[in-house]
């Protein structure tokens, strides 16, 4: 088991330009979830999934779009990179079924200049 | 979501226990109290969760208060590798979402 596989590691954006955020998990947990970590803070919800086709909102939406085609893949997408956007990503995953924690990824790392 | 309250910081000696307090007086019946931590620059890390009861496992030990208002997470022999921050983290059984406050900051010491 890989667990939830996030790629890129680091990715350094100029402002404007687009790119996605690539998550997978090979658990087959219905429940997927993008978080964005600012440096010292907590982690702020920006999307979630509760199965393939159905994606809502968190706390943080505004600047991005995700959507999910399959079980195990949950991608997030910048559209127009803004510098507000510079941050530590993170997607995790969960079968609420069995009522454990999450399971995060090692994150990415982004910067946007 | 009911809100949760933790020190900001708290230092720990290598070898003992650690304890890690929590309040959460507002927390409603249906209501699980989670831990996580996240060693710096990782994803967090599930440690723990109960509901009324007290839970060990491997990782640890959650001690629930009677009404359950406050809760303590107890790292048995604390190591250098458990210098984490430390997040106490309230949801509903039926709640998809984890929200994350700012969590305590443990640093232990040789």
């Amino acid at each position: 088991n890989a667990g939830v596989t996030q790629t890129p590691k680091f990715r350094i954006l100029k402002i404007g330009q687009s790119m996605t955020l690539q998550c997978a998990q090979d658990m087959n947990h219905n429940y997927m979830y993008w978080y964005r970590q600012d440096p010292g803070m907590g982690l702020k919800l920006i999307y979630y999934s509760v199965g393939a086709g159905i994606t809502d909102k968190g706390e943080v939406p505004n600047g991005y779009n995700v959507s999910r085609s399959t079980t195990e893949d949950f991608p997030l997408r910048l559209e127009l990179a803004a510098p507000s956007q510079t941050s530590v990503y993170f997607c995790a995953s969960n079968d609420r079924a069995l009522n454990y924690g999450y399971t995060f990824g090692s994150g990415t790392r982004l910067t946007v200049v | 979501d009911a809100k949760t309250t933790q020190p900001t910081s708290m230092d720990c000696a290598e070898g003992r226990a650690a304890n890690l307090p929590c309040n959460h007086s507002t927390i409603s019946g249906n209501e699980y109290v989670y831990w996580y931590r996240q060693i710096h620059s990782q994803g967090p890390q599930y440690i723990i969760h109960g509901l009324k009861n007290n839970e060990t496992n491997e990782m640890a030990s959650l001690i629930i208060t009677e009404d359950r208002k406050s809760s303590t997470l107890i790292l048995p022999h604390a190591t250098l590798r458990d210098t984490a921050v430390y997040y106490c983290i309230v949801r509903g059984a039926n709640d998809y979402k984890l929200s994350f406050g700012a969590g305590t900051t443990v640093t232990v010491r040789a």
